[in-house]
């Protein structure tokens, strides 16, 4: 596609349930990264996948998260048994040459825990 | 203290003001400065990209980098109404470092 595209937009849910965003990258881009930005707060990296390699989860908070990407496309990241502070704007990227030249953002899954 | 520093404002300026935004950061390895711009809820795109030490101008943009000082910035010519945004800066060590460290952004109001 012609950029990131995340899904849902928006998501609430109750405590102690699961959730699953979806990503799905640029066409070609070969590196996908998972963000968290709360409130004032700068961008916490999650997890980066790379081509066939195994993936970088050194950013995942618990084990409550997890990411896949099928295909060297479509990533998911599901939280479990979410908690409220778990709420927060979750952001995609991709990008073709890693990070020197900046990655591409979707808009992000706002994500509410209550 | 966060490897990437950044005040988060808010700054407010009138329109045609000059903008000025700064990062101040810890690792001297980063060679990669980037500024975002997030408009609200909307994903930070990329608005400027600097290789090491040096000046980049963009239209109404430009970004310095000083890295004997560790320190960052953009400045926003002729503001408009339409500059009001979250501005991030980041940084890379470049190579095989894929990660991205981010400021906590910079709140921008610019008053018609």
């Amino acid at each position: 596609g012609a950029g990131v595209s995340q899904s849902p937009s928006n998501k609430v849910t109750e405590k102690g349930k699961d959730v699953e965003l979806r990503c799905d990258p640029i066409s070609g881009h070969t590196a996908l990264y998972w963000y968290r930005q709360s409130l004032g707060q700068g961008l916490e990296f999650l997890i980066y996948f790379q081509g066939n390699s195994a993936p970088d989860k050194s950013g995942l908070p618990s084990d409550r998260f997890s990411a896949e990407r099928t295909g060297g496309s479509v990533s998911t990241l599901t939280i479990q048994r979410t908690q409220q502070e778990d709420s927060a704007v979750y952001l995609c990227a991709s990008s073709f040459l890693g990070a020197n030249y900046g990655y591409t953002f979707g808009s992000g899954t706002r994500l509410t825990v209550v | 203290q966060k490897e990437v520093e950044q005040d988060p404002g808010p700054l407010s300026v009138p329109e045609g003001a000059i903008v000025s935004l700064n990062c101040t950061y810890s690792n001297s390895a980063f060679q990669y400065f980037m500024w975002y711009r997030q408009y609200s809820r909307k994903g930070p795109e990329l608005l400027m990209y600097t290789y090491s030490s040096g000046n980049k101008e963009d239209g109404r943009f430009t970004a310095q980098v000083d890295k004997s000082s560790k320190y960052i910035s953009l400045f926003i010519r002729d503001s408009q109404p339409s500059d009001s945004a979250t501005y991030l800066c980041a940084m890379s060590a470049g190579n095989y470092d894929y990660k991205l460290s981010f400021g906590a952004g910079t709140t921008v109001t610019v008053r018609a």
